[in-house]
């Protein structure tokens, strides 16, 4: 069974790089699938990030491209986000997720997500 | 690129059915069965995937929920309500012109 577990701190100041780690434990990475990470500011609506493909393929969100970074570690399992530049509107709980194959835009599994504060 | 559109708000009786819509644009919702339906039981709390390309359950969804589409607006309806479908549902959908997933704003379902 394929779990996913985010960890990164859970309070950045406003200008600052916030950059989370996901761990796949259950399935290898390399094995294929798209990873992806996913926000929820409170109280709305779920924003896709973007996606990475073992191989290092990248798409993201053009609302955000210019400040996030997606990259994948294959030696240790697991992939990360950096967004630089954050502002209080992203304060959100970030989620961590695979993709249900390899066409796919569907997310089955999901990492119970972490709060990510912005404020000084 | 906009969110999908969906109602803020249904509600329905134990044992009734109730259908949620989702509605976009031929640039998404309408150009692919590539629409997927969330149910989160609580903001904070990971979504659960309940259908995925329109009308598809993973395994382990109850056949109570199902899918469809017609045109730009994609629908999720789930029959035989029961109080644990109490949840926020949100509609996705793959969008070719960026090349990325966009999600409804979400739509809050209360059994009465």
């Amino acid at each position: 069974q394929v779990q996913l577990q985010e960890s990164g701190p859970g309070l950045v100041k406003p200008s600052e790089t916030l950059s989370l780690t996901c761990a796949v434990s259950g399935y290898s990475i390399s094995g294929g699938y798209y990873w992806g990470w996913i926000r929820q500011p409170p109280g709305k609506r779920l924003e896709w990030i973007g996606s990475i493909y073992h191989s290092g393929i990248t798409y993201y969100n053009p609302s955000l491209k210019s400040r996030v970074t997606i990259s994948v570690d294959t030696s240790k399992n697991h992939f990360s986000l950096k967004l630089s530049s954050v502002t209080a509107a992203d304060t959100a709980v970030y989620y961590c997720a695979r993709n249900m194959g390899a066409d796919s835009s569907a997310y089955p599994y999901w990492g119970q997500g972490t709060l990510v504060t912005v404020s000084s | 690129q906009s969110a999908l559109t969906q109602p803020a708000s249904v509600s329905g009786s134990p044992g009734q059915s109730i259908t949620i819509s989702c509605t976009g644009t031929s640039s998404d919702v309408g150009s692919y069965n590539l629409v997927s339906w969330y149910q989160q039981q609580h903001p904070g709390k990971a979504p659960k995937l309940m259908i995925y390309e329109v009308s598809k359950r993973p395994l382990g969804v109850s056949n109570r929920f199902s899918g469809s589409k017609s045109g730009n607006t994609a629908s999720l309806t789930i029959s035989g309500l029961q109080a644990e479908d109490e949840a926020n549902y949100y509609c996705s959908s793959y969008a070719l012109s960026s090349n990325f997933v966009i999600f409804g704003g979400g739509t809050k379902l209360t059994v009465l």
